[in-house]
C-alpha cells in the first residue's frame, strides 16, 4: 500500500516564476493538505482541500494557491517566486471520516529559488 | 510569543537512555496532539496520537498531555542510534484540520 506521494523531489527556480508541485494521497484518504517547512523550523500550514475545494488556510499569500482533483490527488501552485519561497514543500494527506483524522506525510518536494 | 515553544536541542544522549522531549503550549483550545519524527531532509513520520489529556504508550514511546499545565512531552525509553533524527510536536483543536507544529528538537544517540 503506497503511502503518500509527491513530485517533483527537487526543484530550482528563479525569482519571478511560478511553480507547480504535485501531491498523490495515501489509498483511502480524501483530504490533502499543504505545509511549507523552511531550514530548522516546524512546518507551517498553507491549505487544506477535501471534495475539490479549499476548506482552510493559513497566513499565506495568494500566490499560493491549489487544486485537488476527483481522483483526491492535489497540486499546489506559486507564482511570482521570491527568494524566501525556498523551502520544503510537505503534503500530508488523511481521511476526513475517520475518528482522528491523522495527517500522514509524504516525503517532501524541496524547492530553492535563486 | 508562539502558539508552540519546543526546546531545539540538540539533545545528546547515550544508547539505551532513556529521553524526555517536550512542548508547552497557549492555545488551550488544542484537543489533538502528536508526536512526529523528521530523519534529516525526509517527511515527518507520526508517532504518537493523543486526544485530550493522559498517557499513551506504544512499544518503547509514551506520550504524555498534561492540558492543565498546557504541556506535553514524549519518552524513549532504551534509545538506539536510529532514534537520531529531529522530533516534532504539533497540536490542533476540535474545529480545526490544521496542525500547529513546534519547531523540533533535535535528537542524536550516541552508540
Amino acid at each position: 500500500d503506497a503511502g503518500v506521494t509527491q513530485s517533483p523531489t527537487h526543484l530550482i527556480k528563479t525569482r519571478g516564476q511560478q511553480v507547480t508541485l504535485r501531491c498523490s494521497p495515501k489509498s483511502g484518504h480524501d483530504t490533502v493538505s499543504w505545509y511549507q517547512q523552511a531550514l530548522g523550523q516546524g512546518p507551517q500550514f498553507i491549505f487544506q482541500y477535501y471534495e475539490e475545494e479549499e476548506r482552510q488556510r493559513g497566513n499565506f499569500p495568494d500566490r499560493f494557491s491549489g487544486h485537488q482533483y476527483p481522483n483526491y490527488s492535489s497540486e499546489l501552485n506559486v507564482n511570482a517566486l521570491l527568494l524566501g519561497d525556498s523551502a520544503l514543500y510537505l503534503c500530508a494527506s488523511s481521511f476526513l471520516g475517520g475518528p482522528n483524522n491523522e495527517q500522514f506525510f509524504g516525503p517532501g518536494t524541496r524547492l530553492t529559488v535563486l | 510569543q508562539k502558539e508552540v515553544e519546543q526546546d531545539p536541542g540538540p539533545l545528546s544522549v547515550p544508547e539505551g537512555a532513556i529521553v524526555s522531549l517536550n512542548c508547552t503550549y497557549s492555545n488551550s483550545a488544542f484537543q489533538y496532539f502528536m508526536w512526529y519524527r523528521q530523519y534529516s531532509r525526509k517527511g515527518p513520520e507520526l508517532l504518537m496520537y493523543t486526544y485530550s489529556s493522559g498517557n499513551k504508550e506504544d512499544g518503547r514511546f509514551t506520550a504524555q498531555v498534561d492540558k492543565s499545565s498546557k504541556y506535553i512531552s514524549l519518552f524513549i525509553r532504551d534509545s538506539q542510534p536510529s532514534d537520531s533524527a529531529t522530533y516534532l510536536c504539533a497540536m490542533r483543536g476540535d474545529s480545526s484540520y490544521k496542525l500547529i507544529f513546534g519547531s523540533g528538537t533535535r535528537l542524536l544517540v550516541r552508540p
